[in-house]
């Protein structure tokens, strides 16, 4: 199994509901991101889960808030957002790394499908 | 940080061939490629790593100049297939856990008959 699950594929939501979207991979990957990508843009990059802990915070507010309940579920809690927080929200994940050492094992991240956002 | 890719746009004929650019003002560790198709998720194509590894499992070539802080994405004999949007991403991590992609603008390629 090589696929990143993600759930729902279209979501509208208004300015003061609470939401959740979920990631889900089976293929015992470690580390596990959510990236935000606006049409014709690339993505961005928002956090990232190493070993079900948070590792990587890229500044993003607080009205987003990631959960690693294990190591095969990702979840994006979202609550009071803006209009501009309309996007494809993308979940990837990636075998862990080991050291630079050992660096020349390396494997590139696999995305799902994304959850389409739209704020009203 | 974010990497200049170069150029934005192309259009190709079957079996030609392309470069896609991609420039760092940071020292790279190592370069992820990937290709989105409209509507679609990207899809990892290759890795480059210091030294002038490659990683990937596509019939695709990349180079990687550390010097220059530059790699290049190579596709020959293009193929309807290829089309889509090209993004590079350096890795700004130490490469160990996990990586931190920043993408580049993106290179929209477009393949005709």
């Amino acid at each position: 199994d090589t696929e990143v699950t993600q759930t729902p594929k279209h979501l509208v939501m208004g300015m003061t509901n609470k939401k959740s979207l979920k990631c889900e991979q089976h293929m015992g990957h470690r580390a596990m991101y959510w990236y935000k990508q606006k049409a014709k843009k690339p993505p961005e990059l928002m956090f990232v889960y190493s070993y079900e802990k948070l590792s990587i915070n890229e500044s993003v507010p607080s009205r987003f808030s990631p959960e690693c309940p294990n190591s095969s579920l990702l979840n994006l809690h979202l609550h009071a957002l803006q209009p501009e927080d309309s996007a494809l929200y993308l979940c990837a994940s990636s075998q862990e790394l080991p050291g630079l050492a050992f660096s020349r094992v390396v494997v590139g991240q696999y995305f799902g499908p994304g959850t389409r956002l739209t704020v009203l | 940080q974010q990497p200049v890719q170069s150029p934005q746009a192309v259009i190709l004929r079957e079996g030609e061939d392309a470069v896609i650019n991609c420039s760092s003002s940071k020292a790279l560790y190592s370069v992820h490629w990937y290709r989105q198709k409209h509507g679609e998720a990207p899809v990892f194509l290759m890795i480059l790593l210091k030294g002038g590894e490659q990683k990937g499992h596509e019939k695709i070539s990349a180079s990687f100049n550390e010097k220059k802080q530059q790699s290049s994405l190579y596709l020959t004999a293009s193929q309807l297939s290829y089309s889509g949007t090209y993004f590079c991403g350096p890795n700004r991590g130490s490469g160990a856990g996990s990586y931190q992609l920043t993408f580049g603008k993106g290179t929209k390629l477009s393949v005709i008959p």
